[in-house]
């Protein structure tokens, strides 16, 4: 079926390990996007990409790592996983006027 | 730089009661402005964009309007299946088709 999926939907991990979240699309939209929700702060920025191998930083990209060898995936990596990157993570993909949102990884770091 | 404020921060209806959710932006060239819906647990799910002031976008029982400097989603006869948490985003004209989202508004309809 057509549309964007997250893997895994739920994950603990411990400080300092690495972590990759994957994000799978099967429109072929040229953008893809990686926000994290936190409360009191919404939906913010990590990391974009314009299409294959070009990414750039968003609002708040230190300790997070992103590469698009395809356009259809966009995995971001948690370097060294620390406390402040529990979160949930959303990728996104779409074109000029929308953007179309994954159903999210919930993210624990103890 | 870019900014969405959303008020409230939470909204409570009787269901039938209409209202209006606000969205405050400032943005140096507006290239669209976004409405999305959110269920607890899933991602925002795309609703509208509006990309001009004086624009105005509907769907069911929800109607989004554009200003230069607010937008309004008016919510009709609300039912409980309305109950969500509403975003705000902006994406400016020079932005690579980023999004800057606000808070969001949490309604919540009584039956």
């Amino acid at each position: 079926d057509a549309g964007i999926t997250q893997s895994p939907r739920y994950k603990i991990t411990e400080t300092g390990r690495q972590v990759t979240l994957m994000c799978h699309q099967t429109w072929s939209h040229s953008y893809m996007f990686w926000y994290r929700q936190d409360l009191g702060h919404g939906l913010r920025l990590i990391y974009y990409s314009a299409a294959a191998d070009i990414t750039d930083k968003g609002e708040v990209p230190d300790g997070y790592v992103v590469s698009r060898s395809k356009t259809e995936n966009f995995p971001l990596t948690l370097e060294s996983a620390t406390r402040s990157q529990t979160s949930v993570y959303f990728c996104a993909s779409g074109h000029t006027d929308t953007q179309y949102f994954g159903p999210g990884t919930r993210l624990t770091v103890l | 730089e870019d900014q969405v404020t959303q008020s409230p921060e939470a909204l409570r209806l009787q269901e039938g009661e209409s209202s209006s959710l606000n969205c405050s932006y400032t943005v140096s060239g507006l290239r669209g402005l976004f409405w999305y819906r959110q269920d607890p647990g899933k991602g925002p799910e795309f609703l509208f964009t509006l990309y001009s002031a004086g624009e105005e976008k509907e769907k069911e029982r929800l109607k989004a309007t554009l200003t230069k400097k607010e937008s309004f989603l008016h919510i009709t006869a609300p039912k409980p299946e309305d109950s969500a948490t509403y975003l705000c985003a902006v994406q400016a004209m020079d932005s690579s088709y980023k999004l800057i989202f606000g808070s969001g508004t949490r309604l919540l309809v009584r039956p």
